[in-house]
């Protein structure tokens, strides 16, 4: 079974404008950890943000911000004021307590194009 | 700069050869993860070595191998090479948190 969903393969925004990118999990586990990465065309995984399942608040790292809701498990990640360099595939990625160590499983990724 | 080193970064090779992608994980960190991102599969986790031990096993194929030294680097060996391996392979490692992944090695199998 999927546990990872990103239902937008691409994405466009105007620069300066914000723009959230969906990422929806399935687990049963109720220890788990939801990230966010961006790859440019470059090739390299930079990770952005990350959100507990236990994290009463949502997680922010600049102009990124995740948008935690738990009863739906959704998790997506917001960008404010976009800007050309984020363009780029964005990855959400969950890993699951338990004995399988730290592994991360990824969705699908969505391909964010910024316009001027 | 994440500080997992990977080599070599980018391998052209022919079907049926062996090769082998080196990872040096962050220091201090126990655990190494090797990826495979393709275009059809996008990034699939292969295995998980923690300390030098086997930790997690995930889409491997029996041509592929990794192990894990005691100086903690690691060692991903692809044998018989076909040409659907062709793919960006991703090491990372960790400590208790998020995944810091290197550059990657781009195989190519012609």
């Amino acid at each position: 079974a999927q546990k990872i969903t990103q239902t937008q393969p691409g994405m466009f925004v105007q620069e300066k404008e914000a723009v959230t990118l969906d990422c929806t999990y399935d687990t049963s586990d109720p220890s788990y950890g939801l990230f966010w990465y961006k790859q440019p065309s470059s090739g390299e995984m930079i990770f952005l943000i990350y959100q507990g399942s236990y994290d009463q608040q949502n997680a922010t790292e600049g102009r990124y911000s995740l948008n935690f809701q738990k009863a739906r498990k959704s998790a997506n990640l917001v960008i404010s004021a976009s800007q050309l360099g984020d363009s780029a595939m964005y990855f959400c990625a969950m890993r699951e307590g338990g004995e399988y160590g730290n592994k991360l499983v990824f969705g699908a990724g969505t391909i964010l194009r910024v316009k001027s | 700069d994440s500080g997992v080193t990977q080599t070599p970064k980018h391998l052209i090779t022919a079907t049926g050869q062996r090769v082998t992608l080196r990872c040096s994980p962050r220091s201090g960190d126990l655990s190494v993860y090797w990826y495979q991102q393709s275009l059809d599969q996008g990034l699939q986790f292969l295995i998980q070595y923690y300390n030098g031990e086997e930790r997690a096993k995930g889409n491997i194929l029996e041509r592929f191998s990794a192990q894990q030294f005691p100086d903690l680097h690691s060692e991903l060996n692809l044998s018989s090479l076909e040409l659907g391996d062709s793919a960006l392979y991703f090491c990372a490692s960790s400590g208790q948190g998020e995944l810091f992944f290197g550059e990657g090695s781009r195989l190519t199998v012609l």
